[in-house]
């Protein structure tokens, strides 16, 4: 299959900073990436969907200035968490996939931890 | 709209036994299903996809799922359960292709434990 790599797998930051994950998908084009959610012990929470070259699509409940997401490139997209706070902590997943395609390849998750 | 229900939060089977893990789903449209499966703090593995084609879908790692549409299912089943087979386990629908790839809902998972 496809692979999508996610970077960084964990990060600690402190409370009031910003942290930016990568979602690089590494032998295919993707045309739309998704960002998930997910909390302990429950299924993935759908946050927005980026389809290249164009701003992402936020569902609903999830706050577009504090969770930026940018598509520039086919391969390429980025969820910077601003201002982050403890509730923001979680893991976070990348899924990526291209046009005529019906699967979705996910990238390895980020931990991320806000102390 | 589509929706996934996975009946049984936890499964546990013995070593060599056969696994089940259900899925039901609702869609308005001719669904796309798959099943996914994810490993303490890792991402999704896809383990494998219904597309309208065969009805018994064969994976990897020895799963496979069979579509019936008649009972809106698509359980996922392994003959001999391994005890690298304990993880947990999505099942995930999507309607028609769009012009960027599909979104999935996913199901509330199920964890799968395999004994001795």
């Amino acid at each position: 299959g496809a692979v999508v790599s996610q970077h960084p797998s964990r990060v600690i930051c402190k409370s009031g900073t910003s942290v930016k994950i990568e979602c690089r998908s590494l032998d295919f084009q993707a045309t739309t990436m998704f960002w998930y959610r997910q909390f302990p012990k429950k299924s993935l929470m759908l946050m927005a969907t980026s389809n290249e070259g164009s701003k992402a699509t936020y569902e609903q409940g999830v706050e577009k200035d504090k969770f930026l997401i940018n598509h520039a490139s086919l391969t390429l997209s980025t969820l910077t968490v601003t201002s982050a706070h403890p509730e923001d902590s979680s893991f976070y997943i990348c899924s990526a996939s291209s046009f005529g395609r019906a699967e979705a390849f996910f990238g390895q998750g980020t931990r991320l931890t806000v102390v | 709209a589509q929706s996934v229900t996975q009946l049984g939060s936890h499964v546990s089977v013995s070593e060599g036994a056969l696994v089940l893990l259900r899925c039901n789903y609702s869609s308005s449209v001719p669904p796309y299903l798959f099943w996914y499966v994810q490993y303490p703090n890792q991402g999704l593995q896809l383990l494998l996809k219904y597309t309208s084609a065969a009805t018994l879908v064969k994976g990897i790692n020895g799963f496979e799922a069979e579509f019936k549409k008649s009972e809106t299912s698509f359980h996922l089943t392994k003959p001999s359960a391994h005890m690298s087979d304990a993880a947990e386990y999505f099942c995930a629908v999507s309607g028609e292709l769009t012009g960027g790839g599909n979104k999935l809902t996913f199901g509330t998972g199920t964890q799968l434990k395999v004994e001795l």
